[in-house]
């Protein structure tokens, strides 16, 4: 079975600021997908991005965007200019692509102060 | 809002209770999952429907039982359940085929097992 692993329990960020979430997995497939997931409180998980293993270029979607490293089977998410609706938690997940189901981290509590 | 539906948001239950939980989803998708979220665990998968068919039943106990009459509706029927098994109960729904095919998430029921 895939592992993910998110290290960081916790994280706080200033307003404006940027903060990256540190996630990596463990894998033996060379095809698969990644992505991260936004619960904030008491509402829906909502995708916020994802990667394709065999697509090099990082994925960016406005103030979010991945470091994807293959190699070293790491994805980390970096999240620019920090809002108020950040604040989440945020879950690392994998998927072979030969499969339809998700591993996921045990997740970052993001905080983001005034 | 994402499309899939869940009731009810909030269940507290005895452990001689019968309940269930119904998950919705207008998306058209195929595939429709339960997890299980505690506190600082990763999402656990607990049963997935392929087509209305489980093809995934992830060692869990039986007072947990899926049922999927079709595509769009799944429920989760509990009885005699107990105070461990409280948590965030989230359905989810994805494509099947080819590409991405991210899963859509409930606002998930948060269950109380007293």
């Amino acid at each position: 079975a895939q592992t993910v692993t998110q290290s960081q329990p916790e994280m706080s960020v200033q307003e404006a600021e940027t903060v990256t979430l540190s996630c990596t997995y463990d894998t033996s497939e060379s095809d698969y997908y990644l992505f991260w997931y936004k619960q904030p409180p008491s509402r829906q998980m909502i995708l916020v991005i994802r990667q394709e293993a065999y697509k090099q270029q990082n994925a960016t979607e406005n103030r979010f965007s991945v470091n994807f490293q293959k190699a070293a089977k790491s994805f980390s998410l970096k999240i620019s200019d920090s809002q108020l609706g950040d604040a989440a938690m945020y879950f690392c997940a994998y998927r072979a692509s030969n499969d339809y189901k998700l591993s996921f981290g045990a997740g970052t509590t993001v905080t983001v102060r005034a | 809002e994402t499309g899939v539906t869940q009731t009810p948001r909030h269940l507290v239950m005895g452990m001689t209770n019968k309940k269930s939980l119904k998950c919705e989803q207008h998306l058209g998708h195929n595939a429709m999952y339960w997890y299980k979220q505690s506190a600082k665990k990763p999402l656990e998968l607990m049963f997935v429907y392929n087509f209305k068919e489980q093809t995934e039943n992830n060692s869990v106990p039986s007072r947990f039982s899926p049922e999927c009459p079709n595509s769009s509706h799944l429920f989760l029927h509990l009885h005699t359940l107990q105070p461990e098994d409280s948590a965030l109960y989230l359905c989810a729904s994805s494509p099947l085929g080819p590409g991405y095919n991210e899963q859509f998430f409930g606002p998930g029921t948060r269950l109380t097992v007293l």
